[in-house]
């Protein structure tokens, strides 16, 4: 049965900060991996879409790695802003099965001080 | 192009009423999924819906919870009898049947039953 953990739970940096998110999952037989963002009260904001057959996803100051091997992904996070501050969710898509059953972790709620 | 809809936004109702949520996806998307995320917990996958079936309904409780999606008009999940239990946000997504694997997330339905 596929887990995904993200760590930390919380983390709090100052702006200008450079910082990583951590993922994992425990079955590597994924057909992708999604980051989403999720303001307070608001629905989900996806970033970045990584394929089982890519490496990384680029886009702006957001960086996604996966390492399928291993079972983790990272979001990083260039240049942190207070605009930044929100929860990024991690999401598996496993192979087989109906393909339409996102798991998510419990997220990493991020907060950036001025 | 509209987003996914997803109303209302906030429901309140008292123990053993009904709830019915709606969500309208997005134009061409004839995919539809439905999450349910309680406090502190993670969203979990409920069911996943085409136009007409239902495709994967792995993530539903047993009782009281059903889910449509008829040929004309939103996707509509109900839940009968609420309990306290059933407190949360629930987010509906869709995709476009080229694109099974890229969901677009509604602001989702924040249900308290008192």
């Amino acid at each position: 049965k596929q887990e995904v953990t993200q760590i930390p739970a919380a983390l709090s940096v100052p702006e200008g900060e450079n910082l990583v998110l951590n993922c994992s999952f425990t079955d590597s037989a994924i057909y992708n991996l999604q980051w989403f963002r999720q303001d307070p009260g608001k629905g989900l904001t996806s970033l970045l879409l990584i394929q089982s057959s890519q490496r990384e996803q680029t886009s702006g100051r957001l960086n996604a790695s996966l390492d399928k091997s291993s079972g983790r992904s990272t979001l990083y996070i260039a240049a942190s802003q207070p605009g930044d501050s929100a929860t990024y969710l991690c999401a598996v898509m496993n192979y087989g099965g109906s393909q339409g059953n996102l798991i998510f972790g419990k997220g990493t709620k991020l907060s950036v001080k001025p | 192009n509209a987003g996914v809809m997803q109303n209302p936004r906030h429901l309140v109702r008292r123990r053993g009423q009904e709830a019915r949520l709606r969500c309208s996806p997005m134009k061409g998307h004839s995919h539809v999924y439905w999450y349910r995320q309680l406090p502190e917990e993670g969203l979990k996958f409920m069911v996943y819906l085409q136009k007409e079936n239902i495709i994967d309904e792995s993530g539903m409780p047993k009782e009281r919870f059903s889910a449509e999606f008829p040929k004309e008009g939103p996707s509509i999940l109900r839940i009968q009898q609420v309990v306290r239990g059933d407190s949360a946000a629930y987010f509906c997504a869709s995709s476009p049947p080229s694109q099974i694997h890229e969901q677009y997330f509604g602001p989702g339905t924040r249900l308290t039953v008192t």
